[in-house]
């Protein structure tokens, strides 16, 4: 089946300093990729979609230049959190899948700016 | 508006016992619903797959069912052990909605001995 690998696990950064995530398919070619956000106790929230190859497209009230997207290949995606605040911690969680799908989730990634 | 409310919102059963969980969503045009059980601090992993025409799917000691007629899906837990202590998520895709999931809010379920 497919699998979706994301790295690291967790990060501790300094309020300022940006800090990268990726979001690797392991068995499968992904041209779409999805970025969510999901704070203590409540579901997940899409963030933006990742598109192989083009700018990604962000949902409404996520800041793009906050949450910088790279997808330039077929098997990455990067979400980079640019000058971090404390408020950006946060669990983020990227997904994908065969033909464009996000159904499979990586394990996700626990960011804490202090 | 397309929502996925999900019921209880926590739930504490014993260990070996069994439970329920509720879906209701008013997701359309309705392309499959999957159940999806998140540990704390991890991603969620998939349980079961339904398309609107199936009314059963079981993964061990889950079980699916889906209503498409009242909107209505439930993820049965056999046997429950300490490490189904989980967040259970339905999560509802939208024919032609480019792939989009819809999250329920989740259930909260917790094993205890």
């Amino acid at each position: 089946g497919a699998v979706v690998s994301q790295h690291p696990s967790w990060v501790i950064c300094k309020s300022g300093t940006s800090v990268k995530i990726e979001c690797r398919s392991l068995d499968f070619q992904a041209t779409t990729m999805f970025w969510y956000r999901q704070f203590p106790k409540q579901s997940l929230m899409l963030m933006a979609t990742s598109n192989e190859g083009s700018k990604a497209t962000y949902e409404q009230g996520v800041e793009k230049d906050k949450f910088l997207i790279n997808h330039a290949s077929l098997t990455l995606s990067t979400l980079t959190v640019t000058s971090a605040h404390p408020e950006d911690s946060s669990f983020y969680i990227c997904s994908a899948g065969p033909r464009g799908a996000g159904y499979t989730f990586g394990s996700g990634t626990r960011l804490t700016v202090v | 508006k397309n929502q996925v409310e999900q019921s209880p919102q926590s739930l504490i059963i014993l260990e070996g016992k069994n439970c329920t969980l509720q879906c209701n969503y008013t997701v359309s045009p309705f392309s499959n619903l999957r159940w999806y059980k998140q540990d704390t601090g991890r991603g969620p992993v998939s349980l079961t797959i339904m398309t609107f025409s199936e009314n059963t799917k079981s993964n061990g000691r889950y079980t699916a069912t889906l209503d498409a007629d009242t909107k209505q899906s439930s993820l049965h837990i056999t046997a429950s052990q300490l490490s189904d202590s989980a967040s259970y998520i339905c999560v509802c895709i939208l024919t032609g909605g480019g792939n989009k999931l819809t999250f329920g809010t989740g259930t909260q379920l917790k094993v205890e001995l």
